[in-house]
């Protein structure tokens, strides 16, 4: 069975310090993982995906996330962090080959100034 | 491109009624999926398509149903709802495996 977990309900930062979201993941065979972010009374927005080649994988609004295989995780990570990113942020998984997604429960980001 | 579109934005029923959530992308996309968002509990998959004609299930499909008769269309059908049906619904496209999908901006359904 496809599980993701994001084990932190909410992360705080100051702007301008980088932050991390953490994902771990459970997938039978390669993994497909995405990247979402569903600010405030929006919808979601696609941020990055890790299909396959280079582990660091870059996407939009300046955030990249690093695949890695043994600790099966994927954590999303800025440099930099802005007010504007505050948000809600969600990990999704399904298995190569497939298109059954599951999400994880979600982590809200609040970047303070 | 109007990408993701989704009706009604709002919904009120009573506990056995039916109703159909419209959604529709004009994107040419063949991937095409209902999700539910309850709070702390993330996104779950109710049904997917891969296709106009193919439908599977997800992790929570009981008391809904879907066909996908064109590419453009995938309609959700609550058959008799009930309170814990009560959620925003999101429809979302996207081209392949492969990308990232494309969200429509939710129903927000309560059954009483």
């Amino acid at each position: 069975a496809q599980s993701v977990a994001q084990p932190e309900d909410q992360v705080n930062v100051a702007e301008g310090n980088p932050l991390t979201v953490k994902c771990t993941y459970s997938v039978s065979g390669n993994p497909y993982l995405f990247w979402y972010v569903q600010y405030p009374n929006r919808g979601l927005q696609f941020l990055l995906k890790y299909i396959t080649g280079d582990n660091l994988v870059k996407g939009s609004y300046g955030f990249e996330a690093e695949f890695n295989k043994s600790q099966t995780s994927f954590h999303l990570k800025k440099p930099s962090a802005l007010v504007s990113d505050s948000a809600l942020y969600f990990c999704a998984v399904h298995k190569a080959g497939g298109f059954k997604t599951i999400f994880g429960a979600g982590t809200r980001l609040f970047v303070k100034a | 491109n109007a990408g993701v579109t989704q009706t009604p934005k709002f919904q009120v029923l009573k506990t056995g009624q039916s109703m159909t959530l419209q959604c529709a992308q004009d994107m040419n996309h063949e991937y095409m999926s209902w999700y539910r968002q309850d709070p702390g509990m993330g996104l779950r998959l109710i049904h997917y398509s891969v296709g106009a004609g193919i439908t599977d299930q997800g992790e929570v499909p009981n008391g809904y149903n879907v066909s996908r008769s064109t590419t453009e269309d995938f309609p959700l059908r609550l058959l008799s709802a009930a309170p814990s049906q009560t959620s925003v619904y999101f429809c979302a496209s996207s081209y392949s495996r492969e990308d990232g999908q494309f969200f429509g901006p939710g129903t927000r359904l309560t059954v009483l």
